[in-house]
């Protein structure tokens, strides 16, 4: 079975600090697919990535960079000088590529919050 | 707008009845999915339908039904309500099995038995 760890329950940081969400995956599938998603105090589940295991190359999307290390099985989300508007829960997830791993495993997310 | 919609947004169900989350799609996605979301564990898979007529069976299913008569409608049935089914449940849909085009997520339905 697969399985997607977010050590972090809530992390707090003060605006302009970066912050490592971390994630750890679990998978006996080769080929592979991680997402990151942003659940905004509104509710609702916004996507910000997918990455694919034979492509190992980092992501920089404005203040968000991805860590993407299959030697440690991790995928670790950066934000770069937060904002307050970054707090939320973030949740890493993962899908196989074999039988019940076709389907998108969460993991139980992190709470961030951003102090001004 | 393109999308999913979910009903009702909230509810109140007293223990032992019967209650439809309906979920609805407009982007003709193959698949669509139900999640619940709990505070410590994330979301949940609970059924999931890779193409109309077929249904799978997720990590959490007991106590929970779904069906898959076309392409748009993927119902969610509690037959009969228990607290413990107290949660916010998430509809979802993807083409290409998530793989090119991502999940789309609807925007919850928060459920409270008592």
């Amino acid at each position: 079975a697969q399985k997607v760890t977010q050590a972090q329950t809530e992390i707090s940081v003060v605006e302009k600090e970066d912050v490592t969400l971390d994630c750890v995956y679990e998978t006996r599938d080769t080929t592979y697919y991680l997402f990151w998603y942003k659940q905004p105090p509104s509710g609702e589940l916004v996507f910000l990535i997918r990455r694919n295991s034979f492509d190992e190359q980092n992501e920089i999307s404005g203040r968000y960079s991805w860590n993407f290390q299959k030697s440690t099985s991790s995928f670790n989300f950066t934000i770069t000088a937060s904002q307050v508007v970054d707090s939320a829960v973030y949740f890493c997830a993962l899908r196989g590529d074999s039988g019940s791993a076709r389907q998108l495993t969460f993991g139980s997310g992190t709470q961030l919050t951003v102090l001004p | 707008i393109a999308g999913i919609t979910q009903a009702p947004t909230s509810q109140i169900l007293a223990a032992g009845r019967r209650m439809t989350l309906r979920c609805t799609q407009d982007m003709r996605h193959n698949a669509m999915y139900w999640y619940r979301q709990d505070l410590g564990l994330g979301l949940r898979l609970i059924h999931y339908s890779n193409t109309a007529g077929t249904t799978g069976k997720g990590e959490v299913p007991d106590g929970y039904s779904v069906s898959r008569a076309n392409t748009d409608d993927f119902p969610l049935t509690l037959a009969s309500a228990v607290p413990s089914q107290t949660s916010v449940y998430f509809c979802a849909s993807s083409d290409g099995g998530g793989v090119n085009y991502g999940y789309t997520f609807g925007s919850g339905t928060r459920l409270t038995v008592v």
